[in-house]
């Protein structure tokens, strides 16, 4: 059965500095999707990165990079010098081929960046 | 243009009434999914169209009665629903396919509540 977990509840820090935060997933397809979507306050997800199971490689986007390592099942996103506007909470979540339409979520991740 | 709306963005209503929550987009998507989240929790899947036809329903009680008018627009019919239906809802399009490659995006919802 596909699962994803995500530790890490809620995540406190200041301002400057770098957070990770942690993404387990499980899935008997070899072929598969890794997806982090942003939900601030005011409620929309956003989505940030999408990464399929055959591409290993770790990806930078401004002060966003993401380590997805299949040898243990985990897929973490790096905020580096966090800012108050990256306050929100944080889904990892899984689609695959047995899956296919329905999107599998991680319970979130809150992160608190004080300034 | 990668915008879902939704409206209302908030709504109250009586558990005797009968109201619509409605979402819209224009990226030309053919699959659209309807979630419902409660307050820390992940969105939990309720409906997806693929084309205009309902292609999976997670059980949800009739009290929610989906449609799709068309490739653009999704509709959520709600009567004689219960205070512990009171939650964030969310319109979500994607690109069609089964294999769950493609990433969602997300409105910014319409948060009800029953009284």
């Amino acid at each position: 059965a596909q699962k994803v977990t995500q530790a890490q509840t809620e995540i406190s820090v200041v301002e400057k500095e770098d957070v990770t935060l942690d993404c387990v997933y499980e899935t008997r397809d070899t072929t598969y999707y890794l997806f982090w979507y942003k939900q601030p306050p005011s409620g929309e997800l956003v989505f940030l990165i999408r990464r399929n199971s055959f591409d290993e490689q770790n990806e930078i986007s401004g002060r966003y990079s993401w380590n997805f390592q299949k040898s243990t099942s985990s897929f973490n996103f790096t905020i580096t010098a966090s800012q108050v506007v990256d306050s929100a909470v944080y889904f990892c979540a899984l689609r695959d081929n047995t899956g296919g339409f329905k999107t599998i979520f991680g319970a979130g991740t809150r992160l608190f960046v004080k300034a | 243009d990668t915008e879902v709306t939704q409206t209302p963005k908030h709504l109250v209503m009586g558990m005797t009434n009968k109201k619509s929550l409605k979402c819209e987009q224009h990226m030309g998507h053919r699959a659209m999914y309807w979630y419902k989240q409660k307050a820390k929790k992940p969105p939990e899947l309720m409906f997806v169209y693929s084309y205009e036809k309902l292609s999976i329903n997670e059980s949800v009680p009739s009290r929610f009665s989906p449609e799709c008018p068309n490739s653009s627009l999704l509709n959520l019919h709600l009567h004689a629903l219960q205070p512990e239906d009171s939650a964030l809802y969310l319109c979500a399009s994607s690109q069609p396919q089964t294999g769950g490659r493609y990433e969602q995006y997300f409105g910014p919802g319409t948060r009800l509540t029953v009284t």
